[in-house]
């Protein structure tokens, strides 16, 4: 059964350092997401991609944060700058279209030190 | 502000009963939602979507759908052990501009516990 990938499972940096996260999103799969969750609290939604370019972005994904699709498979979310606050997993997802169900990633725990 | 409240529980059912986790939404435009199982540690794993009102069954999970009264549920009958997760409700929103949107706005999470 296809499945999203993503790479690390684990990333440390420290304060102030670039992070790039990977994602192989489901094959046939036309929009692709990032979405966070800190600890304790909810999912919550960063951006959507679609046709190499993003589609929707929250208020949480500022200047600091880009996401590309590097190649025909791959899909990257970059944090120039990293935060203290930017801790939290972060989820890949991807969904065959716009509103349709989307599957998840095993996630990348980010720890910013 | 677009929201989606769930009870956080925790929610204890003995093994072999239905539990029924219950989910209200903020955005009467909403088309699509979707019912996640998320088990400490792990990231969501979908289990149920539903888009039309009424009822949708999968197996031992029944998704209910009431767009009137902006109500989503899901009962999960002959719990078992293995069921003891938290269950995340997520909705699309949607906006007058652009209609549905492909984000998900995602509750809090009812976690459950099934007792063997």
């Amino acid at each position: 059964e296809p499945e999203v990938t993503q790479t690390p499972s684990h990333q440390v940096t420290q304060m102030g350092q670039e992070v790039i996260l990977r994602c192989v999103p489901i094959s046939n799969h036309l929009y692709f997401y990032w979405y966070r969750q800190i600890l304790g609290q909810k999912v919550e939604f960063l951006v959507s991609f679609y046709n190499n370019e993003i589609s929707e972005k929250s208020e949480i994904f500022d200047d600091q944060f880009s996401v590309e699709r590097p190649d025909g498979s791959n899909f990257t979310l970059k944090i120039r700058s990293t935060k203290l606050e930017d801790s939290a997993m972060y989820f890949c997802a991807s969904s065959q279209f716009r509103t349709y169900e989307q599957y998840f990633g095993p996630g990348t725990r980010l720890t910013v030190t | 502000q677009k929201e989606v409240e769930q009870n956080s529980g925790p929610l204890s059912v003995p093994e072999g009963a239905i539990a029924s986790l219950n989910c209200t939404y903020s955005d009467r435009g909403s088309q699509s939602f979707f019912w996640y199982r998320q088990y400490s540690g792990k990231s969501p794993e979908l289990i149920m979507f539903i888009y039309s009102n009424g009822d949708k069954e999968d197996g031992r999970f029944t998704a209910q759908l009431n767009k009137a009264s902006q109500y989503v549920s899901l009962l999960i009958r002959d719990s078992q052990p293995s069921d003891s997760a938290t269950y995340l409700c997520a909705v699309n929103p949607y906006e007058d501009y652009g209609g549905s949107q492909g984000n998900l706005i995602f509750g809090k999470g009812t976690k459950l516990s099934v007792k063997p």
